[in-house]
């Protein structure tokens, strides 16, 4: 199985701040990869898929890269509703992993 | 829109079975598949397999094979998560979530692209 690797598992930042999530995939699974946020209480939500492709109506302060093992979600400048917990995915080969998880939160 | 509507929460003894639903709208069902993603409270998300919609072949994720059947039925737009021998540890969440496709010059992928609200499992005796 790709064993997928996130972190920070945990950051606190302040709303106006750039924040980078980054998530390593075990072997190479070229840009087979999705981003997705959860909420508290919530099912999770996609956010991106591809590695940087934007599903429709998430916010343009959110942006994805890399390719091969090592990917980032950045978002650009937070806002308050950008907390929650943070999961990669890669869909290149099954099982189809995600990582542990980061969680966001507001200073 | 694309929604996916679960059934509601379950409470179940150990070593019963539990099965779920996922009713989609919005989409034609037969040309997406459906995976199914579980999360134990606290904890993160954990895929269990996917069933394509067009033909109700299904992956599944070696965990959870022998004691998971993931079914479809057209004619209602409907997917369905069916677990045996339920253990406490079965507790949890239950996601479904379409899967998505496109293409590259590499090849066809199916990204998840809309979930389902969840539905609580509990197993307590």
């Amino acid at each position: 199985d790709i064993q997928m690797t996130q972190f920070p598992a945990s950051l606190s930042a302040s709303v106006g701040d750039r924040v980078t999530i980054t998530c390593r995939a075990s072997q190479g699974i070229k840009n087979s990869l999705a981003w997705f946020q959860q909420k508290p209480g919530k099912a999770p939500k996609s956010l991106i898929y591809a590695a940087s492709t934007f599903h429709s109506g998430v916010p343009t302060t959110f942006s994805g890269s890399g390719s091969g093992t090592e990917f980032t979600l950045t978002i650009s400048s937070l806002h308050p509703e950008d907390v929650g917990t943070y999961y990669c995915q890669q869909y290149m080969s099954y099982p189809y992993t995600f990582g542990q998880g980061t969680k966001l939160e507001i200073k | 829109q694309v929604l996916l509507v679960q059934s509601g929460r379950e409470v179940k003894k150990p070593g019963a079975s539990v099965k779920v639903s996922c009713k989609a709208s919005g989409y034609t069902f037969s040309r997406y598949g459906i995976s199914w993603v579980r999360q134990a409270p606290g904890q993160g998300l954990e895929w269990m397999g996917w069933i394509s919609g067009k033909n109700g072949n299904a992956k599944y994720a070696q965990k959870f094979q022998g004691r998971v059947t993931l079914t479809t039925d057209t004619s209602s737009s409907t997917a369905y998560m069916e677990v045996r021998s339920l253990r406490s540890d079965d507790t949890a969440v239950y996601y479904c979530a379409r899967m998505g496709y496109y293409s590259d010059t590499t090849g066809e992928y199916y990204p998840i692209d809309h979930w389902g609200q969840g539905t609580q499992v509990t197993v307590s005796s």
